[in-house]
């Protein structure tokens, strides 16, 4: 079983829609977790970064933690076709030499 | 002027050919990475570097080696390519935070 499973996609939306994504993990000493965006033939550039459980919020984006359920989501509001672009969730534990585990990336389009 | 650059950003090699793909950082982190990206299976540790000193080898390190040249350079090595290491190629940099901060990637392609 991977450390991290994320649903690969591809998800497509009409713009304006709200778009959840969404990572499970099976490690419970998991404490930061992130999320990345990667445009086409681009590294992925950091997005959100969260630490332990709860929400953080920065503009339409907004990232949501339940350790209880290994459950991390990342919500998009009033999708934009410059939000299409491959989101990635990444987490590690405390104190592992900067060990990232990363699931695989969801594709998301948003159409015009 | 990207913060991580890396060169070359394509390059198509050949079965049994060393190749080296280069990494330059001007962040002033001291923590470097090597990852590969691959369709499905997404980005896999190689190697990372802490300090000029410091060289630890990551999830998939076999035929893959590093030199760490200076604190801003970090270079990746296949002594002799083979075709399953095709692949996109990231270099990162990360200070004591929990943040990485990637290059464009290098993609490499071995006939």
């Amino acid at each position: 079983q991977k450390e991290v499973e994320q649903d690969p996609g591809p998800l497509s939306v009409p713009e304006g829609a709200i778009v959840s994504l969404n990572c499970t993990y099976s490690n419970s000493a998991f404490q930061y977790f992130m999320w990345y965006r990667q445009y086409s033939r681009k590294g992925p550039e950091l997005l959100m970064y969260t630490y332990s459980s709860g929400n953080k919020e920065d503009g339409r984006f907004t990232a949501q933690v339940d350790k209880s359920s290994k459950y991390i989501s990342l919500f998009i509001r009033d999708s934009q076709p410059s939000d299409s672009a491959t989101y990635l969730c990444a987490m590690r534990r405390q104190g592992t030499g900067n060990q990232f585990y990363f699931g695989t990336g969801t594709s998301l389009t948003v159409i015009p | 002027d990207a913060d991580v650059t890396q060169t070359p950003r394509n390059r198509i090699t050949k079965t049994g050919k060393r190749i080296m793909l280069e990494c330059s950082q001007t962040k002033g982190h001291d923590r470097m990475y090597w990852y590969r990206q691959d369709p499905g299976l997404g980005l896999r540790l190689i190697y990372y570097s802490f300090d000029v000193k410091d060289i630890n080898k990551g999830e998939i390190s076999d035929g893959y080696s590093v030199s760490r040249q200076a604190q801003a350079k970090f270079s990746l090595s296949l002594e002799s390519a083979i075709p399953n290491q095709t692949a996109l190629y990231f270099c990162a940099t990360s200070d004591n935070t929990q943040k990485l901060f990637f290059g464009s990637g290098t993609q490499l392609s071995v006939l």
